[in-house]
Formats: structure tokens, C-alpha cells, sequence
């Protein structure tokens, strides 16, 4: 079963700033936070991933809480091409298998 | 990044019959997940494959129903046998970075299955 739960959906204003929580409170101390994208009719896409420290990339950025218990993916600049379903996983690293929850389905707003 | 075809794209198939679906990537890698995509519903892995290795299938899959082959490290072959119409899916298949950082999974367009 997948360790994190999320929101079903969500919506934002195109230009808005799009905050996806993610609450993964069984997390293990050598387990890495992932975000995965999958646009419709697409296969999933690689977003960022992080450990405790936040990070960012030119896609998004990854808040990690100091407990680690949970995380929030920032798309600064949400725009149309950003409506997808959003996937936050846990795992230990690149040998350990992807178990996707249902993710966030965000809309993006015009 | 390593680019993934898949063949088909898409296929309509009888029940009773069977459907070998490819994997190709443009990059040696060890590890190959095949992953089922049921009508609304997320992503569930099927098994992983690694060249010169019996496949590792999940819970709830097995090796009679689908059949994986990895004969090299660029490809690799996934077989949906005995089709019913609960095996309407996409089905993805899936790398490790062939970089070797730990950053990566890459998944390839998908099959869409539709079992009549």
C-alpha cells in the first residue's frame, strides 16, 4: 500500500502559485520524498525528490517538514499545461520499487 | 534521460487471446518495472525485470498471466495472456536512470488495452 496520503483534488488560478500537501507520517529516516506528474494520456514524469533539506528545481519546489512527516510540492506559476495528477511517494532510493497512491488531480484554472 | 517506446499504442483484442506488449530504451539499464493502469484508477506495479533474471511479480500477479521476457539490457517484453475484459489497462513499463543517480524513474507512453 502506498505511505502517503493526499488530497483528491484541487484547483488554482492560472499565474497562482499551486501548493500540493502531501502527509507521509510513517516515513523511515532513509526514505527519500518523490513527486511524479502524469499528464493525461502520458506516463508519469520524474518532478523532484528530496530528503529532509527543502529543494527546488526549474519545475517545482519540495517543503519538507523538520519531523518529516509531511511535504508540499510548489508549482510557482501554475499554468494550463500544469493540470495533471500529482503522485508524492516514499521510497529509499533508485533500486526501490514506485508504489503510486491516487494522487492529487490539480486543475488549473483560466 | 532515457526515451522509452512502447508497441502498440494501442490494441482491441478478443477475449481468450493473448498480446505481447515491447519495451525499448535507447539506454542500457538493469532494471525494467512493468506497471497496470486500470480506467481511473492509479498506477499498480506488476513486476520488475532485471536482464539475465527471473521476473519479481506483486502480489495479485503471476507469472502464467503475464509473462515478462528481458533479454537484453535495452528491452524487454510483457504478455497479457488469456485476456477478459477486467484486463482493460494501459500498461506502462518503466527504468531506472540509466545515469546511475538516484534521481530518476522514467516510464515509457503506454499501451492501452481494451479486451472485447
Amino acid at each position: 500500500d502506498a505511505k502517503t496520503t493526499q488530497p483528491p483534488s484541487m484547483d488554482c488560478a492560472e499565474g497562482r502559485a499551486a501548493n500540493l500537501p502531501c502527509n507521509h507520517s510513517t516515513i523511515s529516516g532513509n526514505e527519500y520524498v518523490y513527486w511524479y506528474r502524469q499528464i493525461h494520456s502520458q506516463g508519469p514524469q520524474y518532478i523532484i525528490h528530496g530528503l529532509k533539506n527543502n529543494e527546488t528545481n526549474e519545475m517545482a519546489s519540495l517543503i519538507i517538514t523538520e519531523d518529516r512527516k509531511s511535504s508540499t510540492l510548489i508549482l510557482p506559476h501554475a499554468t494550463l499545461r500544469d493540470t495533471a495528477v500529482y503522485y508524492c511517494i516514499v521510497r529509499v532510493d533508485r533500486d526501490d520499487k514506485i508504489i503510486f497512491g491516487k494522487g492529487t488531480r490539480l486543475h488549473i484554472l483560466p | 534521460s532515457a526515451v522509452i517506446s512502447q508497441k502498440p499504442s494501442r490494441d482491441i483484442c478478443q477475449r481468450g487471446t493473448s498480446l505481447t506488449i515491447q519495451c525499448q530504451v535507447d539506454s542500457q539499464v538493469t532494471m525494467m518495472f512493468w506497471y497496470r493502469q486500470q480506467p481511473g484508477q492509479s498506477l499498480t506495479l506488476i513486476a520488475t525485470a532485471n536482464q539475465g533474471s527471473e521476473a519479481t511479480y506483486e502480489s495479485g500477479f503471476v507469472i502464467d498471466k503475464f509473462p515478462i521476457s528481458r533479454p537484453n539490457l535495452t528491452f524487454s517484453t510483457l504478455t497479457v495472456s488469456n485476456m477478459s475484459p477486467e484486463d482493460s489497462s494501459i500498461y506502462l513499463c518503466s527504468v531506472e536512470d540509466p545515469r546511475g543517480g538516484p534521481d530518476e524513474q522514467y516510464f515509457g507512453p503506454g499501451t492501452r488495452l481494451t479486451v472485447t
